[in-house]
């Protein structure tokens, strides 16, 4: 069964501190890993597709990254804009079930 | 193009009862997924249609149910209602097997069992 771990639960940095965000994922058989931000109330906003290993995606102050076991979610010089939940999903082939991790709460302080 | 919207946005349900919950995917999308989201489990899989035709299934009981239809328009049901089903319930839609993978997300039904 497909399974995604995402570390940490939470992170609280000073606005312009840059940091990363770690997906660690098994699947057999990416078909892709997604990247999604949540603010509090809403649906997941689509951000990111990664498909293989080695693949970089940049938007604004994020940049992420795929392994073939691990994706980051590098943000340079964040804002207080860019508070909310990161959150990571892996599918595979055959279906069209994202598999999520729990999340990471990131808070950005001014 | 309008995105993924979902109906009603809040409903307050009592134990027992059943419930429907709407989705219009985004113009052109033909498949439609849903989701049950809680603070303890996260994001879970409940199932998704793609022409009319249940696709893939998670693992929920029999209670949770939906169907398609022919515009592409979804419907998910919960009958018999238990106070664990209160969650947020999204629906995704995406181009379809043979596309583009990427599933955008509704605003969410928020439904609250008492």
């Amino acid at each position: 069964e497909d399974q995604v771990t995402q570390s940490p639960e939470a992170l609280r940095l000073q606005e312009g501190e840059s940091s990363s965000l770690n997906c660690s994922y098994t699947v057999s058989g990416l078909r892709g890993l997604f990247w999604y931000r949540q603010d509090p109330g809403k649906g997941p906003e689509f951000l990111f597709t990664l498909y293989s290993a080695g693949e970089e995606k940049e938007k604004e102050r994020l940049k992420a990254t795929l392994t073939k076991k691990e994706s980051f979610l590098h943000i340079t010089a964040p804002k207080p804009e860019d508070s909310a939940t990161y959150l990571c999903a892996v599918q595979g082939f055959g279906n069209e079930k994202l598999t999520f991790g729990t999340g990471t709460r990131l808070t950005i302080i001014p | 193009k309008a995105g993924v919207t979902q109906t009603p946005r809040y409903l307050i349900k009592t134990r027992g009862q059943q419930v429907t919950l709407s989705c219009s995917p985004i113009s052109g999308h033909r498949s439609v997924s849903w989701y049950q989201q809680t603070p303890g489990q996260g994001l879970q899989f409940l199932f998704e249609y793609f022409s009319e035709t249940q696709r893939n299934k998670g693992n929920f009981p029999g209670r949770f149910s939906g169907r398609q239809f022919s515009n592409s328009r979804s419907e998910m049901n919960v009958s018999t209602l238990e106070l664990g089903d209160s969650a947020l319930y999204l629906c995704a839609s995406s181009l379809g097997p043979g596309s583009s993978y990427e599933q955008y997300f509704g605003p969410g039904t928020r439904l609250t069992v008492t």
